[in-house]
């Protein structure tokens, strides 16, 4: 059965860095997302990408970060210049359309000096 | 905009005995109705969905849930844990039209002692 896979698996990164967080989703599925979980908290949205763009994206999903489907298969989130509160476990999931459901990937930690 | 409040952040139940864990949503919209579960560095995993039809859903694992529309509940059950039941779970609803992004409730942190 085919599943959504992440790299890497925990990232340490200081503070005032780029990091890139990576994703290849199932194939076919159509939106892709990524939600983030702060240490203790509850899973967020962060943003929706469908037909090559950004369908809808939260609040917390500022300037700082950005995502691409740079060649059809991997789904990327950028953080520009990470912060310390930017240390949280980033999950990418795909699906949406008829079926409703959304299959996620394991995760990556991302940890901010 | 959707809220989604689980009212118990831990429950502690004793092997073969049932479990309820409660979620309640709050929408000015119609709304699809997910569980999923997280076991220990683990992704999420979805236990089960109520998109349409009959009230009780079966899914995964023995679970099932009901969902109460006057009440605006979708608890979730199973009426004899096991110990690899152990595992944290998320009550989800989303949209149905758009993004269908998922809003998460604050989890439940279900413990089966032996």
């Amino acid at each position: 059965e085919p599943e959504v896979t992440q790299t890497p698996s925990h990232q340490v990164t200081q503070m005032g860095q780029e990091v890139i967080l990576r994703c290849v989703p199932i194939s076919n599925h159509l939106y892709f997302y990524w939600y983030r979980q702060i240490l203790g908290q509850k899973v967020e949205f962060l943003v929706s990408f469908y037909n090559n763009e950004i369908s809808e994206k939260s609040e917390i999903f500022d300037d700082q970060f950005s995502v691409e489907r740079p060649d059809g298969s991997n789904f990327t989130l950028k953080i520009r210049s990470t912060k310390l509160e930017d240390s949280a476990m980033y999950f990418c999931a795909g699906g949406g359309g008829s079926t409703y459901e959304q299959y996620f990937g394991p995760g990556t930690r991302l940890t901010v000096t | 905009a959707q809220s989604v409040t689980q009212l118990d952040s831990q429950v502690p139940v004793f092997e073969e005995a049932p479990v309820e864990l409660r979620c309640n949503y709050s929408s000015s919209v119609s709304v699809y109705l997910f569980w999923y579960v997280q076991y220990p560095n683990q992704g999420l995993q979805l236990l089960l969905k109520y998109l349409s039809g009959s009230t009780l859903v079966k899914g995964i694992n023995g679970f099932e849930a009901e969902f109460n529309k006057s009440q605006t509940s979708f608890h979730l059950r199973k009426p004899s844990v096991h110990i690899s039941d152990t595992a944290e779970y998320f009550c989800a609803v989303s949209e149905f039209q758009g993004a269908q992004k998922l809003v998460f409730g604050q989890g439940t942190r279900l413990t089966i002692n032996p």
